[in-house]
């Protein structure tokens, strides 16, 4: 596809389970990046990988979240232990390069904690 | 403590009128501004940028504007068309280094342009 995928569209999951949301970013893209858009809010940061430099964990807000990007391709966002505060919209975005500011995005995972 | 803030939750405004979206930000070291667009169910799409070193960009129907010493940048759309109706969100980011790619964004306003 042209553009960025994720998947599933909508998660819907009780308290305390495990879940892995899927991001496929645009062929090529080097970096890639995952923020989370809570009822009402802007989007929050959550993690940044960029070739294969070590991420940038520094928005993961606890330890129970996770992110791998294999192959430099698809990446996975892991929630453990999931709270109802972890309800939101997962969006990932891919950017040609490290050193562009433009970074296009998935239409995200909405996350429903019940 | 928001770094970048959108103090209009909504905007309203009449075909072919200008709308004006304003943003705030609080960090100095912010070095590039970007404005998205967000239809429901979709993810932001881009729409216009500025480096620090500029005070105006355009593009078509879009400028974005930027005032360094007061912190302030917006964006004007002119003439708006129904169309433009969307959540549209103002982003910062930091110098280059590690955290090149790490985009600050605010709560977004919500335009609503009518017939």
């Amino acid at each position: 596809g042209a553009g960025v995928s994720q998947s599933p569209s909508n998660k819907v999951t009780e308290k305390g389970k495990d879940v892995e949301l899927r991001c496929d970013p645009i062929s090529g893209h080097t970096a890639l990046y995952w923020y989370r858009q809570s009822l009402g809010q802007g989007l929050e940061f959550l993690i940044y990988f960029q070739g294969n430099s070590a991420p940038d964990k520094s928005g993961l807000p606890s330890d129970r979240f996770s992110a791998e990007r294999t192959g430099g391709s698809v990446s996975t966002l892991t929630i453990q232990r999931t709270q109802q505060e972890d309800s939101a919209v997962y969006l990932c975005a891919s950017g040609s390069s490290g050193s562009s500011y433009e970074q296009y995005f998935g239409p995200g995972t909405r996350l429903t904690v019940t | 403590d928001q770094q970048v803030k959108q103090n209009s939750p909504s905007l309203s405004v009449q075909e072919g009128r200008i709308s004006i979206l304003n943003c705030d930000y609080t960090n100095s070291m912010f070095d590039y501004f970007l404005w998205y667009k967000k239809y429901p169910a979709e993810g932001p799409t881009f729409l216009i940028s500025i480096s620090s070193i500029k005070d105006k960009n355009e593009d078509g129907r879009f400028t974005v504007f930027l005032n360094k010493s007061a912190k302030h940048l917006s964006l004007h759309i002119v003439p708006s068309q129904p169309g433009d109706s969307a959540v549209y969100f103002c982003a910062a980011g930091p110098p280059g280094g590690t955290s090149y790619g790490k985009l600050t964004f605010g709560q977004g306003t919500i335009l609503t342009v009518h017939p």
